[in-house]
């Protein structure tokens, strides 16, 4: 069985462009989650969503955006980048709820904003 | 909001038991205790979830005390692959909760030879 896969790997933005992200869930998963790592924060939850709907949100500004389709593919747009987004991004995925079942995360998208 | 704290770092050599407790006063009833574990470059790897009382698997165990309000992550007999960053996580689970998920501060442990 594929693992969670995220494209791209690596990244590099300057400030004020937009970047998309993209997740591909375990097949049959339809939860999808995404997170920011970054040295001084650790690791930050930022959305969950299931069934193409957002279901739970982290406590991040509205330019962190992201949508999930039909297949349970999610990509996760950050609009208006400030040299502090530069992260590694994780993208989780999982069957059911994801407080309840464990959670299985990509490589992660290193984004570096110059 | 559950908050967690675990310590920042722990040493130990190979071949010891190691512990690593997570504090959550404020969990909720319906909340699961999630361990990942988390190599560099990486994304993190799930290693135990428990909901009370003590959970077992290959790899770690977990203790909860009836109380809830912390969790101990058991590994037994380390060995220098563990070195790695561990998390606690503690989900404000349930469908439509629109509370955000909580991952701990990480806890570093280094093994020694």
């Amino acid at each position: 069985k594929a693992g969670v896969t995220q494209t791209p790997r690596y990244l590099i933005k300057t400030r004020g462009q937009q970047v998309t992200l993209s997740c591909s869930p375990i097949s049959g998963h339809r939860s999808v989650s995404w997170y920011q790592q970054t040295p001084g924060q650790g690791l930050q939850f930022l959305f969950e969503y299931f069934s193409e709907t957002q279901r739970n949100k982290g406590n991040f500004p509205g330019r962190f955006s992201g949508r999930q389709f039909s297949n349970s593919r999610s990509e996760m747009n950050v609009s208006t980048l400030e040299l502090g987004d530069s992260a590694l991004y994780l993208c989780a995925s999982s069957f059911r709820d994801i407080s309840y079942n464990e959670q299985f995360f990509g490589p992660g998208t290193r984004l570096t904003v110059l | 909001l559950a908050k967690t704290t675990q310590p920042i770092s722990m040493d130990s050599y190979e071949g010891q038991e190691v512990n690593i407790t997570c504090s959550h006063n404020n969990i909720a009833t319906n909340d699961y205790i999630t361990w990942y574990q988390q190599f560099p470059s990486q994304g993190p790897r799930f290693i135990i979830q428990g909901y009370k009382t003590k959970v077992t698997n290959e790899v770690a165990s977990l203790f909860i005390p009836a109380d809830r309000k912390s969790s101990t992550l058991s590994l037994p007999r380390v060995s220098l692959s563990d070195t790695a960053v561990y998390y606690c996580l503690v989900g404000l689970g349930g469908y439509n909760n629109t509370d955000k998920l909580i991952f701990g501060t990480g806890t570093r442990l280094q093994v020694f030879p």
